[in-house]
């Protein structure tokens, strides 16, 4: 079965870094546009950017450049996330998501990360 | 940025209701639309794409329609399992934007 399975929740104290992954089963990420997006609690989906699969290139929306990381390693079809310096306003969940082809729409995701930052 | 707002923000309705949800873009995506529904706690599932192609298995009570500034998805007959909220989504430019959501919500 084609499927993004993520990390589980995760629970941080303001400061430290965090490091969310994004799995690829059943499939390989091949020519890949591998997606973030955030959803702080009770509110809507932002796109974060993405991360080419073929390049390793990350490309960050605005907003979410300096403390996040996006990376690849092939070798284990697995895409992460790395948010470091946490601040409470980071406290969301994270989805990765697969872009549909050549189109900016995405038709596979994650089941999301929970991650909390709190003191 | 392009501004994607949908309306309304909540929707009271009943099985087997037909009911509508709009979402305008602040200018111009063409058809680079696409619609997704999320239940609580799940990640959301893509619906529609270029305004008005389904995704494979998606039922056909679901449809979607316009073009340009203005686009609508319509549930035809509501069933029990489509009580969640919506987001529309555009695609034509970067960054690729969301509208805020539509909960529909039994009545």
């Amino acid at each position: 079965q084609v499927q993004l399975v993520q990390s589980g929740s995760e629970l941080k104290k303001p400061g430290a870094s965090v490091k969310v992954s994004c799995k690829a089963s059943g499939h390989t990420f091949t020519n890949y546009a591998l997606n973030w997006v955030r959803q702080a609690p009770g509110q809507g989906l932002e796109w974060m950017g993405w991360i080419n699969s073929n390049t390793g290139t990350p490309i960050y929306a605005q907003g979410f450049t300096g403390r996040f990381v996006f990376s690849l390693d092939t070798s284990v079809n697995t895409a992460y996330l790395q948010i470091s310096s946490l601040k409470p306003e980071d406290t969301a969940v994270y989805y990765c998501a697969k872009k549909a082809g050549y189109y900016w729409y995405f038709d596979l995701w994650g089941r999301g990360t929970l991650v909390t930052v709190s003191s | 940025d392009i501004q994607m707002t949908q309306s309304p923000s909540t929707l009271s309705a009943s099985v087997g209701d037909r009911v509508t949800i709009t979402c305008r873009a602040s200018q111009s995506i063409s058809s680079w639309l696409a619609w997704y529904q999320q239940k609580l706690g799940k990640a959301p599932k893509l619906l529609i794409y270029e305004a008005s192609s389904l995704e494979s298995g998606v039922p056909s009570r679901f449809s979607g329609s316009g073009s340009g500034t203005e686009f609508t998805l319509t549930i035809s007959s509501l069933q029990p399992d489509d009580f969640a909220t919506y987001y529309c989504q555009q695609y034509n430019s970067y960054p690729y934007t969301f509208g805020q959501g539509t909960k529909l919500e039994i009545k």
